[in-house]
C-alpha cells in the first residue's frame, strides 16, 4: 500500500514536448505538494494545494500547471519542456497546511533531451 | 534571504559510532524544523521534527537539538548502522506555519563504514 504514489517513475522526452506527472495519496490528507530536486540534491517547493485550492506557487514558470481534481490527486503538467526542466520531481502530502510532516512519493526522474 | 544550510556535505562514520549532522538556518521567524532522510532512488522520509518552543526532542536512536540563539539545528544518531547511510536534510517552515511550506537545506551525505 503506497501512501503517496506518482507515475511515471522515469520520463525521458524531447525538448518542446508536453508531459504530465500524476500523483495520488491514500492517506486522507488535505494538503499536497510538488517539489523539484536538482542534480545537486537541492529540494525546492513548487506548488501546494489544500483541498483542491492553490496555496503556494513559488514563482514557477507558467509552463508548469498543477491540477487537483480532488484532494487525493495533484497532477503536474509541463508544457514546452526545456533542458533545464530535467530533475527529479517529488509529490508529497500532509494532514494539513500547518506545522506537520510531509510524506513524499518515490519521485519522477524527468530527463529532457 | 531564506536559507538553510548544512555545515558538511559528507560525513563518514564507523558503524556503531554516534553521528552528528549539523544545520544552520537564517530565518529567526522559523518555528518548526524537521529532519528528513533520503536513500538513493527514494523520496525523503520523515525522521523527526521539533517546534521552536523546545530545544531537544528524542526519537528512536535519534535526537534533534535546537539552539535558537545561534539558529542551529543538529541531528544525532546513536549507534549508527549501515542502513543509516543516506542523504539527510534539515528543513524549516520559515515562519510560514499556515502554508506548510518547507525550506530545505542542501543535504549531508552520511556514509557508514562497516
Amino acid at each position: 500500500d503506497t501512501a503517496v504514489s506518482q507515475t511515471p517513475k522515469y520520463l525521458v522526452t524531447q525538448m518542446g514536448n508536453d508531459k504530465s506527472i500524476k500523483c495520488e495519496q491514500n492517506l486522507g490528507h488535505d494538503t499536497m505538494y510538488w517539489y523539484k530536486q536538482d542534480s545537486k540534491k537541492f529540494l525546492k517547493i513548487m506548488f501546494s494545494y489544500n483541498n483542491k485550492e492553490l496555496i503556494i506557487n513559488e514563482t514557477v514558470p507558467n509552463r508548469f500547471s498543477p491540477k487537483s481534481p480532488d484532494k487525493a490527486h495533484l497532477n503536474l503538467h509541463i508544457n514546452s519542456l526545456e533542458l533545464g526542466d530535467s530533475a527529479v520531481y517529488f509529490c508529497a502530502s500532509s494532514r494539513m497546511t500547518g506545522n506537520t510532516e510531509a510524506f513524499f512519493g518515490q519521485g519522477t526522474r524527468l530527463t529532457v533531451v | 534571504g531564506e536559507s538553510v544550510g548544512l555545515h558538511l556535505p559528507t560525513l563518514s562514520v564507523q558503524e556503531g559510532d554516534n553521528s552528528i549532522i549539523n544545520c544552520a538556518y537564517s530565518n529567526s521567524a522559523s518555528d518548526y524544523f524537521i529532519w528528513y532522510k533520503q536513500e538513493s532512488g527514494k523520496g525523503p522520509q520523515f525522521i523527526i521534527d521539533i517546534r521552536s518552543n523546545m530545544d531537544k526532542r528524542q526519537g528512536q536512536r535519534v535526537t534533534v537539538l535546537l539552539n535558537k540563539t545561534v539558529k542551529h539545528l543538529s541531528l544525532q544518531i546513536a549507534a549508527t548502522q549501515p542502513g543509516d547511510s543516506a542523504v539527510y536534510f534539515c528543513a524549516e517552515n520559515s515562519g510560514s506555519s499556515n502554508t506548510g511550506k518547507l525550506i530545505f537545506g542542501q543535504g549531508t551525505t552520511l556514509q557508514v563504514k562497516p
